[in-house]
């Protein structure tokens, strides 16, 4: 079955450090792929997504590209910020068919 | 134009009773997926509906757990004779079918059995 390995957290950085976590994944012909962050207490929202191969999805300084031949979807951002701090979510979703998440990752910022 | 409405946002229900969570999607949203978000875990499917159907329930417990999404009114997630193992945040997202069927989620009911 279709199913997300994220890198294992927490992860803790300093203020305008540079950012990665690692989403691999596995699954039968071409899933979309997507990052969804979760501040505490509240529920996910949408932050980036890539529909086909080679595809950059961007937004709010974080990007991530599918790559099919590495089965990845790597989050990055160059300069993180405090407010940055959340819950990562990779996950994919083949058709209009349910989400499949990844593990999460905490990520935490300091000044 | 408001997004998808979970009520209650938090449930407490002694073992043995029945939890009902309420779910209303984003207007013009005909689809509704639920999910359960066990504490330090991600999301786990548990069910898929459309109006008056349930597409996929592949991920609900064979027992206790049961959803419905009526032609009029919200989506509803039903646990009977709840235990302490539910515990979770529950989420419901919803989607418009010709969008790339993408999903947006509430803000979660956080159930706590005591």
């Amino acid at each position: 079955g279709n199913s997300v390995t994220q890198m294992e957290g927490p992860v803790t950085l300093s203020e305008e450090a540079f950012l990665t976590i690692n989403c691999t994944y596995t699954a039968t012909g071409y899933p979309s792929l997507f990052w969804y962050v979760q501040y505490p207490g509240e529920g996910l929202q949408l932050l980036l997504k890539a529909t086909k191969a080679d595809d950059k999805g961007s937004n709010k300084g974080f990007e991530a590209t599918y790559r099919k031949e590495t089965t990845s979807f790597h989050l990055e951002k160059g300069s993180v910020q405090v407010s940055d701090s959340a819950v990562y979510f990779c996950a994919l979703r083949q058709g209009a068919q349910k989400l499949v998440f990844g593990q999460g990752t905490r990520l935490t910022i300091n000044p | 134009n408001a997004g998808v409405m979970q009520n209650p946002r938090h449930l407490v229900r002694r073992r043995g009773q029945e939890a009902r969570l309420r779910c209303s999607p984003m207007k013009g949203h005909s689809h509704v997926y639920w999910y359960r978000q066990l504490p330090e875990e991600g999301l786990k499917f548990m069910v898929y509906l459309q109006k008056e159907n349930i597409i996929d329930e592949s991920g609900m417990p064979k027992e206790r757990f049961s959803a419905e999404f009526p032609k009029e009114g919200p989506s509803i997630l039903r646990i009977q004779q709840v235990v302490r193992g539910d515990s979770a945040a529950y989420f419901c997202a919803s989607s418009r079918q010709g969008e790339g069927f993408e999903q947006y989620f509430g803000p979660g009911t956080r159930l706590t059995v005591t």
